[in-house]
């Protein structure tokens, strides 16, 4: 059974924290990505990576920094949190080679900063 | 600029109605259409298009493109309340990294 896998479901920070958000895929997938998510305005891509230490940004990356040190992990930073960073997180993978590109989701973070 | 617009926003029906929900894309060089449901949750896959008039079925769910208009529906026949959630429509561009745009979604209600 496929999977990804979010370190936290529910988080709560303050403001000026460091913040780190991990996801895990088991697929052996190229791609990772991270999006967040909030009412009236869909998903929103934050940044997205096709390999190991390569890294692309999304349409909103600005307060965020990512990095992919192995394949199967893919890491979201908040470098110092703010209250509009509150929002629901979700990470997923894709492969970038098989013709069928469904992304499969974690179950997603709720990230408060308070 | 690239995007998928999905009418409409929100729907509410009762249990056995039949609902069908629109997406409609403007994208260079389109490689396929997704279809997604979310509910309190992270979304999961219904189906993947990529050829006109060919319809995808699962259950009581199926879905069709249209490469000429531009467009995807979804239809839901004898809807259930478990049926209630947000379904999401995404459009894949060719050469962008397999990256998808999204449509904003279409919030169902199904009432007993």
């Amino acid at each position: 059974d496929v999977k990804v896998t979010q370190s936290s479901r529910y988080l709560v920070k303050r403001t000026g924290e460091k913040v780190f958000l991990e996801c895990v895929q088991d697929m052996d997938h190229e791609n990772m990505f991270w999006y967040r998510q909030d009412p009236g305005l869909g998903l929103r891509l934050i940044y997205f990576s096709y390999d190991v230490k390569m890294k692309e940004k999304g349409d909103i990356p600005e307060g965020y920094s990512v990095s992919r040190e192995k394949k199967e992990r893919f890491s979201l930073i908040l470098e110092s949190a703010s209250t509009n960073q509150t929002s629901m997180y979700l990470c997923a993978s894709s492969s970038l080679f098989l013709r069928d590109n469904e992304q499969f989701f974690g179950p997603g973070t709720r990230l408060t900063v308070l | 600029e690239d995007k998928v617009v999905q009418s409409p926003l929100s729907l509410v029906v009762h249990e056995g109605d039949t609902v069908t929900l629109n997406c409609s894309y403007e994208v260079t060089n389109f490689r396929s259409l997704l279809w997604y449901k979310q509910e309190k949750k992270a979304p999961t896959f219904l189906f993947m298009l990529t050829s006109s008039g060919i319809e995808k079925k699962s259950g009581r769910l199926s879905s069709i493109l249209d490469k000429k208009e531009l467009f995807s529906i979804l239809n839901i026949t004898a809807t259930q309340t478990g049926d209630s959630a947000v379904y999401l429509c995404a459009v894949e561009p060719a050469g962008n990294n397999r990256k998808l745009i999204w449509g904003l979604g279409t919030s169902l209600a199904v009432n007993p």
